[in-house]
């Protein structure tokens, strides 16, 4: 248990539906980042947060945000949703002291039908 | 354009020998490496990790070796162990503060053969 917390652990939806995911990172950790993967795909970097405020972004399509609260947990929108959009969705979080070493919730399984 | 490279999708090893999984990358501007392990229905969870002023790091079973002119580097386990089996993923970072996205291979599926 890596101490990341996701939720829901599936979620199957219709296109052009919006759904939100949510992560609690480790105790005392104030980066928050959001992976995708596709099928066959490795994990693809979309947006990572810090303290409440957005750090660095990927590969992120305009029709995907997120946020990080004042209590650090996050939230990732994603609205008109596609099939292609169905993946595997997993947050990470890092201490400050090592924020290189991320460490991963067990990931949110989106179906898109 | 995959910056991070794992060209064996799977390896089969027999228990107690040897597994060796290769990556290797093509951004000088990483600095920073790690290996990550899957199991089915579960996050990634971290191995090990590696910073580009070292070429080697051990710990317990598990040592990484990077040949930064190369631009590769190689996750060695012994003995292998049925519980190894899993999909490792290479990942890399340029290093800096505020920039650690990881930036990930995409897997090699590792299978030991009791």
């Amino acid at each position: 248990d890596s101490g990341v917390t996701q939720t829901p652990k599936h979620l199957i939806t219709a296109t052009g539906q919006r759904v939100t995911l949510r992560c609690s990172p480790r105790s005392g950790d104030l980066s928050v980042y959001w992976y995708q993967q596709s099928l066959d795909q490795g994990l693809q970097f979309l947006i990572q947060y810090y303290n409440g405020e957005e750090r660095a972004k990927g590969n992120i399509l305009e029709r995907f945000s997120a946020q990080q609260f004042p209590d650090l947990h996050s939230e990732l929108n994603l609205s008109s949703l596609e099939l292609g959009d169905s993946a595997l969705y997993f947050c990470a979080s890092s201490p400050p002291e090592s924020a290189d070493t991320q460490y991963f919730g067990p990931g949110t399984r989106l179906t898109v039908l | 354009d995959q910056q991070v490279k794992q060209n064996s999708p799977s390896l089969s090893v027999q228990e107690g020998r040897i597994s060796i999984l290769n990556c290797d990358y093509t951004n000088s501007m990483f600095d920073y490496f790690l290996w990550y392990k899957k199991y089915p229905a579960e996050g990634p969870t971290f191995l090990i990790s590696i910073s580009s002023i070292k070429d080697k790091n051990e710990d317990g079973r598990f040592t990484v070796f990077l040949n930064k002119s190369a631009k590769h580097l190689s996750l060695h386990i012994v003995p292998s162990q049925p519980g190894d089996s899993a999909v490792y993923f290479c990942a890399a970072s340029p290093g800096l503060f505020g920039n650690e996205k990881l930036t990930f291979g995409t897997g090699t599926r590792l299978t030991i053969i009791p």
